[in-house]
């Protein structure tokens, strides 16, 4: 079945330390994306790429890293200079093209740093 | 630059009950409209969606009509049913703005609880 893999789904890290959260798809979609929620909040994007090798900054881009090496592979990490670290990280992705608009979302993975 | 503003919940109702959830949207160009559902510890799923002007979104017996003379797209179902408690998010994506790809802007949510 394709569709849209992150791992772990709960993740503890010390504050201080980078910690990178896995984003897999095998939908064949050109574009993907990072967001960040928080308790009872809307959705914030952090990263997102069109195709491979290129990403842009989304709303929220400060104290994350991403890299787009492979269609299937979005990564993010989180480093140490964000400030907020633990919620709730939801990767995306869609075909990109002009007629298809939606995103389709993996089931999270929940970032405590203490 | 686009918003979306969908109603404050937590809404509460019965089995059964009819549920209306607003959403308005500010957007340049010609936005398509969505509705995604998240249940508790999930990502979100797609739950309807509209591109035009006039059309109508269904999907599980939840329906949403792109209203383009009052910017809206207000999600509706005529009988709720327990398992449909979740948050409901508004989305859009405004497809003139070609340098922004297919970004999406989301409504802050709407949890929906609905009781035996």
């Amino acid at each position: 079945d394709g569709g849209i893999t992150q791992s772990p789904k709960y993740l503890f890290r010390k504050e201080g330390q980078n910690v990178t959260l896995s984003c897999e798809q095998n939908l064949n979609h050109d574009a993907m994306y990072w967001y960040r929620q928080d308790p009872g909040q809307g959705l914030r994007l952090i990263y997102y790429s069109q195709i491979v090798n290129d990403f842009q900054k989304g709303d929220i881009a400060e104290g994350y890293s991403v890299s787009r090496e492979k269609k299937e592979s979005f990564p993010l990490t989180v480093t140490s200079a964000q400030k907020n670290p633990t919620a709730f990280y939801l990767c995306a992705s869609s075909a990109g093209t002009e007629t298809s608009y939606e995103q389709y979302f993996g089931p999270g993975t929940r970032l405590t740093v203490t | 630059g686009n918003s979306v503003t969908q109603m404050e919940g937590p809404v509460t109702l019965s089995e059964e009950a009819f549920l209306t959830i607003n959403c308005t949207y500010t957007a340049t160009g010609y936005p398509s409209l969505f509705w995604y559902v998240q249940y508790p510890g999930e990502g979100l799923q797609l739950l309807l969606k509209a591109t035009k002007a006039d059309d109508k979104g269904s999907n599980k017996g939840f329906e949403a009509t792109y209203r383009k003379e009052t910017t809206s797209f207000h999600l509706e179902k005529g009988s709720v049913q327990v398992s449909d408690s979740a948050v409901y998010f508004c989305a859009l994506s405004d497809a003139m703005i070609k340098a922004a790809g297919n970004k999406l802007t989301f409504g802050g949510g709407t949890r929906v609880l609905v009781k035996p």
